[in-house]
């Protein structure tokens, strides 16, 4: 999971501004995932692409937009309408290949904060 | 869709003892089950994942049992050691075929091994 990287580590948002949270990997994975933790909590799944040019909503997209231009890259932009954006924001990607796509691994994660 | 529950949310034990946290899934379809691991302000890791076509996997000391009738999977920590406490997350999904969708969190055992 050293080939996930996001950025930055920390990111403060004032009010009514959108801000974007970077995932990159250099693993050669199809698929992309986009999920917040709050204190306490579990992981809940943002968006997630399965193939550049293609993604879905999760369980709790509104608020959020993404893009998948590029198999490496996987923005998360966190919009003026999320309220309640202060958590964790945590990224992963999934092998390749038959039978193990499911197998996901994560990026060091986002702490967005808001002023 | 999917919903996990994990219990128990906190659990203390003996170093050296065993430390058992269950799981239970509400979708039939669901046939991929991973358990991580999460030390304080730091991203998840994989420790072990089952598939609903075999019903126990071990790794040195964890194993994780799984049981396709009444949709309930276990982590089993043998021997427990001090670097064994962190948060623990069950999660489940389905791979649909197309791809793999992202994954279902239950809400994590905070694990306390205590000396």
């Amino acid at each position: 999971d050293g080939g996930i990287t996001q950025s930055p580590k920390y990111l403060f948002r004032k009010e009514g501004q959108n801000v974007t949270l970077s995932c990159e990997q250099n693993l050669n994975h199809d698929a992309m995932y986009w999920y917040r933790q709050d204190p306490g909590q579990g992981l809940r799944l943002i968006y997630y692409s399965q193939i550049v040019n293609d993604f879905q909503k999760g369980d709790i997209a509104e608020g959020y937009s993404v893009s998948r231009e590029k198999k490496e890259s996987f923005p998360l932009t966190v919009t003026s309408a999320q309220k309640n954006p202060t958590a964790f924001y945590l990224c992963a990607s999934s092998t390749p290949g038959r039978g193990t796509r499911e197998t996901q691994y994560f990026g060091p994660g986002t702490r967005l904060l808001v002023l | 869709g999917e919903n996990v529950e994990q219990h128990p949310s906190t659990l203390s034990v003996q170093e050296g003892d065993s430390a058992v946290i269950k799981c239970t899934y509400s979708d039939s379809a669901s046939n991929y089950f991973p358990w991580y691991k999460q030390e304080l302000g730091k991203r998840p890791q994989l420790i072990i994942d089952i598939r609903s076509n075999v019903g126990e996997k071990k790794d040195q000391r964890i194993a994780v049992t799984l049981n396709k009738t009444a949709k309930h999977f276990s982590l089993h920590i043998t021997e427990t050691q001090p670097e064994d406490s962190a948060v623990y997350f069950c999660a489940a999904t389905t791979d649909s075929g197309g791809g793999a969708d992202g994954l279902t969190f239950g809400k994590g055992t905070h694990l306390i091994i205590q000396p």
